[in-house]
């Protein structure tokens, strides 16, 4: 069965610092891959996915992920946080032809101001 | 518009009462997704529906019924819940059941007594 690994469950940042949350995926074939946030009392939202194609993607809000096929890794990144990037960040996979959506444990991000 | 809307907001329910969660979006999505989320832990998915068919049972217990009756709503019915059943119950769509990114609604609180 299909896992995901993230790296990091809290993560304190102070605000203009840089930001990276690592996510690892086990399966073998070939992924479609998100990042979903999930803002204090909010829904969760789509932040960004990748499909096929530059493996650099970016989503909204100014963050960025990265696949890297070889390591089976697909992390979250962003320049300059800011204190509303306060959230919960889930890396989700789920394979190619398949129909179920695989998540992570999630990291909680605190961005002091 | 993404939005899939999820009513009640908050629930609580006697171990005895059958009620049900209400789902719907209106993005011409044909899979939707009934998924279970407990505190500080990721979605766990529980039943997807294709084209208002029901395509994946993670092994539900039968206590949690869900419906399809049309391409916009899903429902989810609930009988003699137990007090570990309480959590935030979430429906997502998307376009089509295989591999296409998730659209999240905001929830049901579901607290059994």
């Amino acid at each position: 069965a299909q896992s995901v690994s993230q790296h990091n469950h809290h993560v304190i940042l102070s605000e203009a610092a840089s930001l990276e949350l690592g996510c690892n995926y086990s399966y073998g074939g070939t992924v479609n891959l998100f990042w979903y946030v999930q803002y204090p009392g909010q829904h969760l939202q789509l932040l960004l996915k990748y499909f096929s194609g530059d493996p650099l993607v970016k989503g909204i809000k100014g963050f960025e992920a990265e696949f890297i096929k070889s390591k089976f890794s697909f992390n979250l990144r962003k320049p300059s946080v800011q204190w509303s990037d306060t959230a919960e960040y889930f890396c989700a996979v789920i394979r190619q032809y398949g129909n179920k959506l695989v998540f992570g444990a999630g990291t909680i991000l605190r961005v002091k101001s | 518009d993404t939005e899939v809307t999820q009513t009640p907001k908050h629930l609580v329910m006697g171990m005895t009462n059958k009620k049900s969660l209400k789902c719907e979006q209106h993005m011409g999505h044909r899979a939707m997704y009934w998924y279970k989320q407990k505190a500080k832990k990721p979605p766990e998915l529980m039943f997807v529906y294709s084209y208002e068919k029901l395509s994946i049972n993670e092994s539900v217990p039968s206590r949690f019924s869900p419906e399809c009756p049309n391409s916009s709503l899903l429902n989810l019915h609930l009988h003699a819940l137990q007090p570990e059943d309480s959590a935030l119950y979430l429906c997502a769509s998307s376009l089509r059941r295989i591999g296409y990114e998730q659209y999240f609604g905001p929830g049901t609180r579901l607290t059994v007594t």
